[in-house]
């Protein structure tokens, strides 16, 4: 079966921007994380959203939102771009913790370049 | 607050060779935790998972056991390849969380490299 699919895998925009990514889950998954990585940083919670609800959220500033959609979709959206967003962002899907073992299967992610 | 550590950051060994990844956590208060690979540019490949009341989990040529009350996981790569060259990271989902949150902290990885 298909996996995570993410959109756009690679984008490019300048400062003050905003940028949205989208998340497609594995058929039947209901729950979507987020992840930013850099290589200061490493790999970082940023929010997760389990039937169109917010259930935890990173340590993020206000600029970066997410939000899902009925059919388990995701997006996130990172508005007034800085340069330290240049990152590439992950997302995860996974069956409810409680109904399976809890594996999280990621995305091949959105690398987004802030110029 | 949890944090995961990987050492070494960076490996390099002969084709052939048996290898030992290690990673270890501050909180032994954990619901799972998982190996991932990752090639450069790419996603992440999940590996192996292993239940908080598990010791350890195999596939294929990889081997992770879990001591969960000393806070510490290794991955056992038997007879390496060029092909196991990626970095390979361990994740933790922490317990008490937030009921039913998938939140993994990260550690930030150990880039193996296999000389033919």
């Amino acid at each position: 079966k298909a996996g995570v699919t993410q959109t756009p895998r690679y984008l490019i925009k300048t400062r003050g921007q905003q940028v949205t990514l989208s998340c497609s889950p594995i058929s039947g998954h209901r729950s979507v994380s987020w992840y930013q990585q850099t290589p200061g940083q490493g790999l970082q919670f940023l929010f997760e959203y389990f039937s169109e609800t917010q259930r935890n959220k990173g340590n993020f500033p206000g600029r970066f939102s997410g939000r899902q959609f009925s059919n388990s979709r995701s997006e996130m959206n990172v508005s007034t771009l800085e340069l330290g967003d240049s990152a590439l962002y992950l997302c995860a899907s996974s069956l409810p913790k409680t109904a399976n073992t809890g594996e999280l299967f990621f995305g091949e992610g959105s690398r987004l370049t802030v110029l | 607050k949890q944090e995961v550590t990987q050492i070494p950051a960076a490996l390099s060994v002969p084709e052939g060779e048996n290898l030992v990844l290690n990673c270890s956590f501050t909180d032994s208060a954990i619901y799972n935790l998982q190996w991932f690979r990752q090639d450069p540019g790419k996603g992440l490949t999940s590996l192996l998972l292993i239940q908080s009341s598990q010791r350890e989990q195999t596939s294929g040529r990889l081997n992770a056991s879990l001591d969960k009350s000393s806070g510490r996981s290794t991955l056992y790569i038997a007879a390496s390849q060029p092909g196991d060259s990626a970095t390979y990271l361990c994740a933790v989902r922490p317990h008490g969380d937030q009921g039913g949150s998938e939140k993994l902290v990260f550690g930030k990885g150990t880039k193996l490299t296999v000389n033919p």
